[in-house]
């Protein structure tokens, strides 16, 4: 049982570079979200997806962006990587349905910018 | 005010202690609410829903009261593995996004 799969585990970048976090999940689920995490904080809403080709901005978005292309992937793209986006990347995916149900979370992504 | 209030802790208690987490929210539209265990730089994993009715898994006890927008969460007979951050975590509605405490540090020792 995959579930929800991040790629790569651990990154480290320059100022000024680029990537993409990856994220796939198989359990056919509508909702994506991609959250950051700081030492010491709670997780903070990046960007979240209600299905393929539909996203939307969470709560800290700014130089960060998502596609949804597929229902499976929700990649997550850092354009000029900056020292404030040093964080643990945490993608989840959440089946359509009543509130309740949880959220199933990915094993994360460490990502130091120096 | 936080959006989701939790003390930061750390709570230090014997293993067989009994221990209780508080959290309060601030959005009174909130629909629902859990209690999520994360282990050191780990993924935060579900450990239980909590319901106005309050509700029980094993050793563990949820309770909701909607009036006072407040959560508790009772661990009794703690263990040695129980120890972690435990999250505080509510569905503020739209797309069910959740709004994550800060988490409350738990040592059991031995």
């Amino acid at each position: 049982n995959a579930g929800v799969t991040q790629t790569p585990k651990f990154r480290i970048l320059k100022i000024g570079q680029s990537m993409t976090l990856q994220c796939t999940q198989d359990m056919n689920h509508n909702y994506m979200y991609w959250y950051r995490q700081d030492p010491g904080m709670g997780l903070k809403l990046i960007y979240y997806s209600v299905g393929a080709g539909i996203t939307d901005k969470g709560e800290v978005p700014n130089g960060y962006n998502v596609s949804r292309s597929t229902t499976e992937d929700f990649p997550l793209r850092l354009e000029l990587a900056a020292p404030s986006q040093t964080s643990v990347y945490f993608c989840a995916s959440r089946d359509f349905g009543t509130g309740d149900q949880p959220q199933h979370f990915g094993d994360g992504t460490r990502l130091s910018i120096l | 005010r936080k959006e989701v209030e939790q003390d930061p802790g750390p709570f230090n208690v014997p293993e067989g202690a009994t221990v209780a987490f508080n959290c309060t929210y601030s959005n009174s539209a909130s629909q629902s609410f859990f209690w999520y265990r994360q282990d050191c730089r780990k993924e935060p994993k579900l450990l239980m829903s909590v319901y106005s009715s309050g509700n029980e898994d094993g050793r563990f006890t949820a309770q909701l009261n909607r009036a006072s927008q407040y959560i508790s969460l009772l661990i009794r007979d703690s263990k040695l593995s129980d120890s972690a951050t435990y999250l505080c975590v509510v569905n503020t509605g739209t797309a069910s996004k959740l709004t994550f405490g800060t988490g409350t540090r738990l040592q059991v020792t031995l």
